[in-house]
């Protein structure tokens, strides 16, 4: 089956700090999906990338959707306390129509 | 608008009970996905409904059920309960349960089997 690997698990930054998180696909995606879940929350989307190559932006928040369609990034500049949480992409394959298969996710802490 | 709302909040149960699980969906969406989310891990596909029919299910043992009502919202049951059942249950709406839809989560029910 589809599977969605997240790296890396952990990542602490001190604030201001930029940050990374890298999502692989097993198989091409259809599109992908990035959410990100507060300590104690439920996840909460933040974007949707579906075309080859696509880079969105949204303030100090840059995703990315690989050629292929099966990868994509998160990069977050210059991090604030506010972006304490774990970012989690899914995605979904042409074999499902609704099925989002999610990622581990990579848990983001930082030092003020 | 009210969001999705899911209940109970928190649920303790010992090995072999069953336990029901409920979700309300965004007004106006007829989907409801079903998730399972264990402690450090992303969230787990179970079960998707649109329109009162089981669309998909994941790879979850058939002690899971779920259904849903007229009114779009849903239950999830699982019987027979295991110490490895316990996880964030989280319930997505979405307006027809499309990959391409934005998934809003509930805030979950988190289940502790003892």
């Amino acid at each position: 089956g589809q599977q969605v690997m997240q790296i890396p698990q952990y990542q602490h930054v001190q604030e201001g700090e930029d940050f990374t998180t890298y999502c692989n696909s097993s198989t091409t995606l259809s599109n992908i999906q990035w959410y990100k879940q507060r300590p104690g929350g439920h996840p909460v989307f933040l974007i949707q990338l579906v075309k080859s190559g696509e880079v969105k932006k949204q303030k100090r928040l840059t995703f990315q959707f690989g050629e292929a369609k099966k990868n994509s990034s998160l990069h977050i500049t210059a991090t604030q306390t506010t972006d304490v949480g774990t970012y989690f992409c899914a995605g979904s394959s042409g074999g499902s129509n609704y099925k989002l298969t999610f990622g581990k996710g990579t848990l983001l802490t930082v030092n003020p | 608008d009210a969001g999705v709302t899911q209940s109970p909040t928190h649920l303790i149960k010992t090995r072999g009970q069953h336990v029901t699980l409920r979700c309300s969906p965004i007004s106006g969406h007829k989907s409801v996905s079903w998730y399972q989310q264990v402690l450090g891990q992303g969230p787990q596909f179970i079960f998707q409904y649109y329109e009162k029919e089981e669309r998909g299910r994941g790879n979850f043992p058939d002690r899971f059920s779920a259904r849903q009502f007229p009114n779009y919202s849903s239950e999830l049951n699982v019987n027979a309960l295991l110490l490895g059942d316990s996880a964030l249950y989280l319930c997505a709406s979405s307006l027809v349960g499309g990959s391409w839809e934005t998934q809003y989560f509930g805030p979950g029910t988190r289940l502790l089997v003892l």
